[in-house]
């Protein structure tokens, strides 16, 4: 669906727990990157990664883990740690023409 | 880091008019600017850009305009459809040839077109 596929497009965590959403693109580009987006907030830079086995945080990476080892991949991990972790998560991936965005997944604990 | 401000946060229109929302950016490296729209429980998608080699770009009914010197852009929405109803977002970023790089978005604006 556009070339980039988030799964699930709903999930449910328990406190304490961790889980993972997972990002997948067929479009070759080099970039990858988790925004959080909460109502009224825009869009939050959580991680983003240029290349294969490198990643930089961005602005509220606090919580967060993420994984490069594939180009096509980018699996971001919603620890523990993150003690709000509510929200509608979108990963987009890159190149010189612009941003693409996958349709997303909205975590929501229980 | 950069920082976008994006202003109205909801802005309602009668179908037909024109909807203007004006977004500003802090660090004076940013050079490219796009501008998304979002439906209600969709992905945003790319709906125009500019470049800071560019003062102003349309396509169709939509068009972005670009002051560098006061670091500020805006989209301009003519004739108003109800299928312009979305939020739209801002976002700013500082681009070498031939890469790409992390965005910052502003806030939403919600636009409502009306009948």
């Amino acid at each position: 669906d556009g070339g980039i596929t988030q799964s699930p497009k709903y999930l449910f965590r328990k406190e304490g727990q961790n889980v993972t959403l997972s990002c997948e693109q067929n479009l070759n580009h080099d970039a990858m990157y988790w925004y959080r987006q909460d109502p009224g907030q825009g869009l939050r830079l959580i991680y983003y990664s240029q290349i294969v086995n490198d990643f930089q945080k961005g602005d509220i990476a606090e919580g967060y883990s993420v994984s490069r080892e594939k180009k096509e991949s980018f699996p971001l991990t919603v620890t523990s740690a993150q003690k709000n972790p509510t929200a509608f998560y979108l990963c987009a991936s890159g190149d010189i023409k612009g941003y693409t965005f996958g349709s997303g997944t909205r975590l929501t604990v229980v | 880091g950069e920082n976008v401000e994006q202003h109205p946060s909801t802005l309602s229109v009668q179908e037909g008019d024109s909807a203007v929302i004006k977004c500003t950016y802090s660090d004076s490296a940013s050079n490219y600017f796009p501008w998304y729209k979002q439906e209600l429980g969709k992905r945003p998608q790319l709906i125009i850009d500019i470049r800071s080699n560019v003062g102003e770009k349309k396509d169709q009914r939509i068009a972005v305009t670009l002051n560098k010197t006061a670091k500020h852009f805006s989209l301009h929405i003519t004739e108003t459809q109800p299928e312009d109803s979305a939020v739209y977002f801002c976002a700013a970023s500082s681009r070498a040839t031939g890469t790409a790089s992390k965005l910052t978005f502003g806030t939403g604006t919600r636009l409502q077109v009306t009948l």
